[in-house]
């Protein structure tokens, strides 16, 4: 089935460690993004990359880094998980060649620093 | 600043037409989207809209005016399962979304 697929589905992590949120999408899309989503706010573009080998830095990119080495699969790492960045992190996709750059969601990671 | 303004909450009853408005300003227009998100599940999408006017897709019907930097979504013939989330995020000059905190809908028998 196309689609985004993320794992894990959710993760308890102590603070300072080192954790890698995994995206994996199978339509060929160029473009991909990372967001967060708290409760009461909009959700928050961490990174994204509008094609592979290329990332960029959205609104809220301290603390992650991602990489992009081909079409389908955007890493996002926490290099040292701090509490506030306890959240739901959605991956997205979009083909931004058909011009309305619809985005396609993830079923999301929920992740706990403690 | 960039800022997209929905009510928070909203709540209808089964049968009826509800209306959910959003506001926003970006730097710069490349379209409104409107998001379904049920709780604890990922946002799918619902409707774009660059021009003005109205589009309607079966019972939602999403409407934008670019002058006012208004949009809304019109869902009629509620349904139960229609009880989500609905996400206002305006594409900037950038292509980036700029997305609302959502309006949580709450429908009753």
């Amino acid at each position: 089935i196309a689609g985004i697929t993320q794992a894990p589905t959710s993760q308890i992590l102590a603070a300072g460690r080192r954790m890698t949120l995994r995206c994996t999408q199978d339509m060929r899309h160029n473009a991909m993004y990372w967001y967060r989503q708290d409760l009461g706010l909009g959700l928050r573009l961490i990174h994204y990359s509008n094609t592979a080998g290329t990332t960029g830095k959205g609104e809220v990119p301290d603390g992650y880094s991602v990489s992009r080495a081909n079409t389908d699969d955007f890493p996002l790492t926490l290099a040292s998980a701090v509490p506030s960045q306890t959240s739901v992190y959605f991956c997205a996709s979009s083909d931004s060649t058909q011009g309305t750059d619809t985005q396609y969601f993830g079923p999301g990671t929920r992740l706990t620093v403690l | 600043g960039q800022n997209i303004d929905q009510p928070t909450e909203m709540t209808a009853t089964e049968g009826a037409i509800v209306q959910i408005n959003c506001t926003y300003q970006t730097s710069g227009f490349n379209g409104l989207f409107w998001y379904q998100q049920h709780a604890g599940e990922a946002p799918t999408f619902l409707s774009y809209n660059v021009l003005d006017g109205l589009e309607e897709k079966g019972r939602f019907s999403s409407f934008l005016s670019r002058s006012k930097g208004y949009s809304y979504l019109l869902l009629k013939e509620l349904q139960m399962k229609d009880s989500a989330s609905y996400l206002c995020a305006a594409m900037d000059s950038n292509y980036q979304l700029i997305w609302g905190a959502g309006t949580k809908l709450i429908i009753k028998p």
